[in-house]
């Protein structure tokens, strides 16, 4: 089954203790990205990746750090976690196109809950 | 810098009550705009994709259109499963590399 998958799906940890939120897909996709879901806001892209070793920044990148080290997996790192990180997390991957004229539909994984007191 | 602005915020509507969501958009070099559907709690789950003005999408009860500025989703009859947020999406080549701008989003109540 064509999926991504992100672990923990919930997680509560104190401020300044570092973490990682895994991301995986098994779809061969060249784009990963991150976002982050807080009421009123919608959805803010943090980090996003056109293949690996091509990170880039979005719009909320402050506090976060991504690797790119294989295709398929894309984990978002908070060295030091703060009560406004708290929020819905999500990866999401998709293909790209030749000379990317067109660009194509994300694939979402189930969110990951942080909390960070 | 690329802006999605959907309405209206929320929505109630009737079982069988036909209407239609907004999303307008301001992006230099648009390269695809997506309709997702987004339950409570969930990942969104892709809808549409709409690429130049003019073009229409259909799958059951939902209808996309877009024009130079903005798109539509259109549902017709809808039902109590047809709940949820409805997110726009655009993606353009910002900066060189693919970034992508969601609206707010939509929260349609349907009632039996």
């Amino acid at each position: 089954e064509a999926q991504v998958t992100q672990n923990p799906r919930y997680l509560i940890t104190v401020t300044g203790k570092k973490l990682t939120v895994t991301c995986s897909q098994n779809m061969n996709h060249e784009y990963m990205s991150w976002y982050r879901q807080d009421p009123g806001l919608g959805l803010r892209q943090i980090y996003y990746s056109m293949n690996v070793e091509v990170t880039d920044k979005g719009d909320v990148p402050e506090g976060y750090k991504v690797s790119r080290k294989e295709k398929r997996n894309f984990p978002l790192i908070l060295e030091s976690p703060s009560p406004n990180q708290t929020s819905l997390y999500f990866c999401a991957s998709s293909r790209t196109a030749p000379l990317a004229r067109n660009f194509y539909e994300q694939y979402f994984g189930p969110g990951t809950r942080l909390t960070v007191t | 810098e690329d802006q999605v602005t959907q309405s209206p915020e929320a929505l109630r509507l009737q079982e069988g009550e036909s209407s239609s969501l907004n999303c307008s958009y301001t992006v230099s070099g648009l390269r695809g705009l997506f309709w997702y559907r987004q339950d409570p709690g969930k990942g969104p789950e892709f809808l549409f994709t709409l690429y130049s003005a003019g073009e229409e999408k259909e799958k059951e009860r939902l209808k996309a259109t877009l024009t130079k500025k903005e798109s539509f989703l259109h549902i017709t009859a809808p039902k109590p499963e047809d709940s949820a947020t409805y997110l726009c999406a655009v993606r353009s080549p910002s900066g060189g590399y693919q970034k992508v701008t969601f609206g707010i989003g939509t929260k349609l109540q349907v009632i039996p």
